[in-house]
């Protein structure tokens, strides 16, 4: 079974505007950690965001902020007034004790900034 | 600045070839993975190691494998490259627990002719 589903292949989004990126997660572990990752076109994987399952208010990393639903399994990624730098695939992770805290990916979206 | 490096952006071999993908770490953190990335598949784990001399196949080890003789430095290797090992190979390093997330190596592309 998926652990972590990304539902949204590829998103455009006009520059200024904010855009949501949808992450489902699937564990049974008490404490897990959720993240974000950008991908530009270089290839090269950068660390945006962190959001712990203990922690009680979504975490918030400058334009970026992560809508955390625990009940529902649900850790989006919200980008605020877009830039064309923004244009990159996105990758919503899950690490927990139960895989041996090696990290889940999901498949990916793919995000596209218009001027 | 911490980082992870890995000794090639871009790297061209030939068939039937032993190559060997380098990767070096500053910040003194016990895990260390290699990942291949493909259109359509997302990253796949191949190995992984917890500790110097320690690895654990990951999902996608055939045709690969690994060596951690140092901390720091966690090498992967493809015995004999194949076509279809023409990838992007990421390699990532992490302490335990799960509040801490992967630092990236910034990639190998790899084709193999």
């Amino acid at each position: 079974a998926q652990k972590i589903t990304q539902t949204q292949p590829g998103m455009f989004v006009q520059e200024k505007e904010a855009v949501t990126l949808d992450c489902t997660y699937d564990t049974s572990d008490p404490s897990y950690g959720l993240f974000w990752y950008k991908q530009p076109s270089s290839g090269e994987m950068i660390f945006l965001i962190y959001q712990g399952s203990y922690d009680q208010q979504n975490a918030t990393e400058g334009r970026y902020s992560l809508n955390f639903q625990k009940a529902r399994k649900s850790a989006n990624l919200v980008i605020s007034a877009s830039q064309l730098g923004d244009s990159a695939m996105y990758f919503c992770a899950m690490r927990e004790p139960s895989n041996d805290y090696k990290l889940s990916f999901g498949a990916g979206t793919t995000v596209t900034v218009r001027a | 600045d911490v980082k992870v490096t890995q000794s090639s952006r871009y790297l061209v071999k030939r068939t039937g070839e032993k190559v060997f993908l380098e990767c070096v770490q500053d910040m003194d953190h016990e895990n260390m993975f290699w990942y291949r990335q493909d259109p359509g598949l997302g990253l796949r784990l191949i190995y992984f190691s917890y500790d110097v001399k320690m690895k654990e196949k990951g999902d996608i080890p055939e045709g690969y494998s690994v060596s951690r003789e140092k901390k720091e430095r966690f090498s992967l290797i493809l015995e004999s490259a194949s076509t279809n090992q023409t990838s992007m190979y990421l390699c990532a390093s992490a302490l335990t627990g799960t509040q801490y997330g992967y630092t990236f190596g910034s990639g190998t592309r790899l084709t193999v002719v």
